[in-house]
């Protein structure tokens, strides 16, 4: 399993809180990243980090933010958590340095915005 | 922009029939190509990738530049193929590097 824990795997909440979601590697891997699952839209990338402190937005990265502080930690925080963001969310990790390297998936996390 | 799209969204075959599942990609550079699954409930895990050209639990992938192709076929499919199946393609952006997704085809192999 290439090493990668998220935590929580499953979360309950209501709109308006704020909700962060952490992945955690062992590989010291270079890359991580934060998807969403959905039904009929597969899975989209919400965030990336090519290093520590440094990130990027994907393609559905409103309502979002990212920290990485250290190599084996990558934050998702939903500031203000809405029903829109009722998803699986999955963190992956790769050695990157080149477009042929596997990306490594968690084990997910589902949340609920009630 | 790169693009993955896979035509079906649900799949059903019989066991020992043969199976394809379709992927077109839209991309200006070298694609690097991947088929991932996702069994019931379980994380994401790469089932090959074209660079490697393995042949991964009996499932084989060509990549046709021509056709901007990467279809995924097994000759005779088993109840355990079920799952979810993903064609991805890697893209590089300056020294940053990213897959993007189809949405995906649901397998069912019936018995």
């Amino acid at each position: 399993d290439a090493g990668i824990t998220q935590s929580p795997r499953h979360k309950v909440t209501e709109t308006g809180t704020p909700v962060t979601l952490r992945c955690h590697q062992t590989e010291n891997h270079r890359y991580m990243y934060w998807y969403r699952q959905d039904p009929g839209h597969g899975l989209r990338l919400i965030h990336y980090s090519y290093g520590v402190k440094d990130t990027d937005k994907g393609e559905v990265s409103d309502g979002y933010s990212v920290s990485r502080s250290k190599t084996e930690d990558f934050l998702l925080t939903l500031e203000s958590a809405t029903s829109s963001q009722t998803s699986v969310y999955f963190c992956a990790i790769s050695r990157g340095g080149s477009t042929g390297d596997t990306q490594y998936f968690g084990p997910g996390t589902r949340l609920t915005v009630l | 922009a790169q693009r993955v799209t896979q035509p079906e969204k649900l799949l059903s075959v019989f066991k020992g029939a043969p199976v394809e599942l379709k992927c077109n990609y839209s991309y200006s550079g070298s694609p690097e190509l991947f088929w991932y699954v996702q069994y019931s409930r379980q994380r994401l895990q790469l089932l090959l990738r074209h660079i490697s050209r393995e042949s991964i639990k009996g499932f084989t992938a060509d990549l046709n530049k021509g056709e901007t192709s990467f279809h995924l076929k097994k000759p005779f499919a088993q109840e355990e193929d079920s799952a979810m199946y993903y064609c991805a393609l890697s893209s590089r952006g300056g020294s940053n590097y990213k897959l993007t997704f189809g949405k995906g085809t649901l397998l069912t192999v019936n018995p």
